[in-house]
């Protein structure tokens, strides 16, 4: 069965710092999409990204980064120069392919609670 | 505007009180799913709908009752609500019950509060 682990539960941080939120999955599925996606204090869940397994390269986008690493079941996002908007609940989350998985299509880490001081 | 709306958004009733939080999505997708989000514990699965009358247990379906009469409303039924059913929850959809690249979409979330 497929797993997600975000093993930091809260990180602080003081603005422009960069933080690193880390995240470890596990399946037996060759083929899979992994997704970040980001609870500000709202309580809505913004979508962030999506990745799929055949594509390895990391993805920019303004301060955000990401980086997908097979060998190790890992897919980390990065938020370089943080701010405080950046401040939120942030879950990383897996889904399989295939009619073995057609019941739960998403997996999701514990999330990871950044706090972005001014 | 696409979107999944639930109502209400916040409530707070009492232990034994049926209630029943809506759910409607506008995008014509085939699958739609109930997660509850627990403090470490992320969104968990209740149920789901792999389309019209087809509806399945997710993780923690227990003390749920859903119903997928129509394609773009998906309601949570708690016939019986106990304090420990006191969560946020989110109501999903997606275009496709396979599994994949299609994002899924989440409303706004539910507060709900069982005294």
């Amino acid at each position: 069965a497929q797993k997600v682990t975000q093993a930091q539960t809260e990180i602080s941080v003081v603005e422009k710092e960069d933080v690193t939120l880390d995240c470890v999955y596990e399946t037996r599925d060759t083929t899979y999409y992994l997704f970040w996606y980001k609870q500000p204090p709202s309580g809505e869940l913004v979508f962030l990204i999506r990745r799929n397994s055949f594509d390895e390269q990391n993805e920019i986008s303004g301060r955000y980064s990401w980086n997908f690493q097979k060998s190790t079941s890992s897919f980390n996002f990065t938020i370089t120069a943080s701010q405080v908007v950046d401040s939120a609940v942030y879950f990383c989350a897996l889904s399989e392919i295939g009619l073995n998985n057609a019941g739960n299509m998403l997996t999701f880490g514990g999330g990871t609670r950044l706090m972005v001081k001014p | 505007e696409a979107q999944v709306t639930q109502n209400p958004r916040y409530l707070i009733t009492v232990t034994g009180k049926k209630l029943t939080v809506t759910c409607s999505q506008n995008m014509n997708h085939e699958y739609m799913s109930w997660y509850r989000q627990d403090p470490g514990l992320g969104l968990r699965q209740i149920y789901y709908s792999m389309n019209v009358e087809v509806t399945d247990k997710g993780d923690v379906p227990e003390g749920y009752k859903v119903s997928r009469k129509e394609k773009r409303n998906f309601p949570l039924i708690l016939e019986s609500p106990s304090p420990n059913q006191t969560s946020l929850y989110f109501c999903a959809s997606r275009k496709s019950w396979l599994g994949g690249p299609d994002t899924q979409y989440f409303g706004p979330g539910t507060r709900l509060t069982v005294l």
